[in-house]
C-alpha cells in the first residue's frame, strides 16, 4: 500500500509563514486531510480537499496541492499552533496518515 | 453537535481479546452516509488507521491488522465497537474512535473522541 512521507519537525518564527508537507502517491488521485494534535489531546481537523477549512479553524490555516505533494501552510504563526501535524488520504478503500511533522513556534 | 466517546477496558493481557465501543451522541448513527472509525496512536508515535464502518453496515481494515480486526455497529445503542483478537505489546495504544465523511476522491475525519488508552501486559 501506499506511505505518505512527512518532515519530522519544522520551526517558525513567531508571526512567519510556514509550510509542512505532506507527499506520496495516493495524493496523485486523492486529496488529503490535515489534522492538528496537541499533547494530550485528541487530533482535530484543520483542513480537508482543495482548501476546506472546518468551523472554527483560523483562517491562518490554508491548503495547497501538487501533483504528489499537499501543503498546509499556517500564514502569520501563533504560539497556540505548536503542535504536531499529520496528512491522511484514502488509498482505496483504506486510510493512510503521514508519520506527523512537529511544528516549533519560536 | 456531534460527540463520540470511547469506552473499554483499560488493561488487556496478552493473547486475548481488546474491546471497545465509541458511544455517538448528538446525531443518529444511521443517517447520512458516514464511515464509523477507528484510529489509534501508540505512545509517542504517529496516527494508525485500523477499520471503519458504513453507515449501511459495510466494513474496510487495515490489510495489516485485517485478520484480528472486527468492527460493528449497533443502531440500537447508537454505538459502533472495535474487536482486536491475539493482541500483543504493539497493540498497546491510545485508541481514537471518529465520524468519516467522504466525498469520491477523499475522507476527513470529524469529529473524533478523546480517545482512551489501553495497556497490554499481564
Amino acid at each position: 500500500s501506499s506511505e505518505l512521507t512527512q518532515d519530522p519537525a519544522v520551526s517558525v518564527a513567531l508571526g512567519e509563514t510556514v509550510r509542512i508537507t505532506c507527499q506520496g502517491d495516493s495524493l496523485r488521485i486523492y486529496f488529503a486531510s490535515w489534522y492538528q494534535q496537541k499533547p494530550g489531546q485528541a487530533p482535530v481537523l484543520v483542513m480537508y480537499g482543495k482548501n476546506n477549512r472546518p468551523s472554527g479553524i483560523s483562517d491562518r490555516f490554508s491548503g495547497s496541492n501538487s501533483g504528489y505533494t499537499t501543503s498546509l501552510t499556517i500564514t502569520g504563526a501563533q504560539a497556540e499552533d505548536e503542535a504536531d501535524y499529520y496528512c491522511s488520504s484514502r488509498d482505496s478503500n483504506h486510510v493512510i496518515f503521514g508519520g506527523g511533522t512537529k511544528l516549533t513556534v519560536l | 453537535q456531534v460527540q463520540l466517546q470511547e469506552s473499554g477496558p483499560g488493561l488487556v493481557k496478552p493473547s486475548q481479546t481488546l474491546s471497545l465501543t465509541c458511544t455517538v451522541s448528538g446525531a443518529s448513527i444511521t443517517s447520512g452516509s458516514y464511515y464509523w472509525s477507528w484510529i489509534r496512536q501508540p505512545a509517542g508515535k504517529g496516527l494508525e488507521w485500523i477499520g471503519r464502518i458504513h453507515t449501511r453496515g459495510s466494513t474496510d481494515y487495515n490489510p495489516s491488522l485485517k485478520s484480528r480486526v472486527i468492527i460493528s455497529l449497533d443502531t440500537s445503542k447508537s454505538q459502533f465497537s472495535l474487536t482486536l483478537s491475539s493482541v500483543t505489546a504493539a497493540d498497546t495504544a491510545v485508541y481514537y474512535c471518529a465520524r468519516g465523511d467522504t466525498t469520491v476522491n477523499m475522507i476527513w475525519f470529524h469529529p473524533w473522541g478523546q480517545g482512551t488508552l489501553v495497556t497490554v501486559s499481564s
